[in-house]
């Protein structure tokens, strides 16, 4: 089945930073999903992003899936940015394979 | 309220025993989705249903039964509980294929 890396797997910020969670993914895809679990253990979806590029707010992801891999940009970021960002492309049967993750601590 | 609704959030049962997590959802979605996230494996997939009385087996299947004889309703099941199955189970809905999931808040299983 598809393979799913994201880098870093933790990253620590001062707030008003930016930064970039990247997710490589080893077979073609026609769906790619970014989530946001949040300190509670609340999933929720960021971007369904099979390719291209979509911003919303401080947020913006993009997908360049000739190339496998996909992009999550965090902007000015917040602390209620932290919590564990997924990235979940489709695994060739209409399922989601979910990354491991990237932790993001976002420091006062 | 409309929505995505698991229950219960925390529950504890002992091994052998038979226990089933609810999910309910409001919107009609066809495409349901039973998840088990653990640490160092993240989330991954046990059941999905792409409507009424359709299901099919995710990568971690063994040891669940699900069903679904309504749309809005998708209990997954365990049917003799076992400490490797102790871990947060998440529910998540989707009106296709294409378009975004979108999550319940979790059921807590703690097998002892």
């Amino acid at each position: 089945g598809i393979q799913v890396e994201q880098s870093p797997p933790d990253l620590i910020l001062q707030e008003g930073a930016n930064s970039t969670l990247r997710c490589n993914f080893s077979d073609s895809v026609n769906n790619l999903q970014w989530f946001h679990q949040n300190p509670w253990g609340q999933l929720i979806n960021l971007f369904y992003i099979p390719s291209g590029t979509k911003q919303n707010g401080r947020l913006s992801a993009t997908t360049v899936a000739t190339e496998r891999y996909s992009l999550l940009y965090i902007s000015s970021s917040q602390t209620t940015d932290s919590g564990v960002y997924f990235c979940a492309p489709e695994g060739g049967s209409e399922k989601l394979v979910f990354g491991k993750g990237t932790k993001l601590t976002v420091n006062p | 309220d409309a929505g995505i609704t698991q229950s219960p959030r925390y529950k504890i049962t002992e091994t052998g025993r038979q226990v089933t997590l609810m999910c309910h959802q409001t919107w009609s979605h066809s495409y349901m989705f039973w998840y088990r996230q653990d640490l160092g494996h993240g989330l991954r997939l046990i059941y999905y249903s792409a409507a009424a009385d359709i299901t099919d087996k995710g990568e971690v299947p063994d040891g669940y039964v699900v069903s679904r004889s309504k749309t809005e309703n998708f209990p997954l099941t365990l049917e003799s509980a076992t400490r490797s199955q102790t871990s947060v189970y998440f529910c998540a809905s989707s009106l296709e294929q294409d378009l975004g999931y979108t999550f319940g808040s979790g059921t807590r299983l703690t097998v002892v």
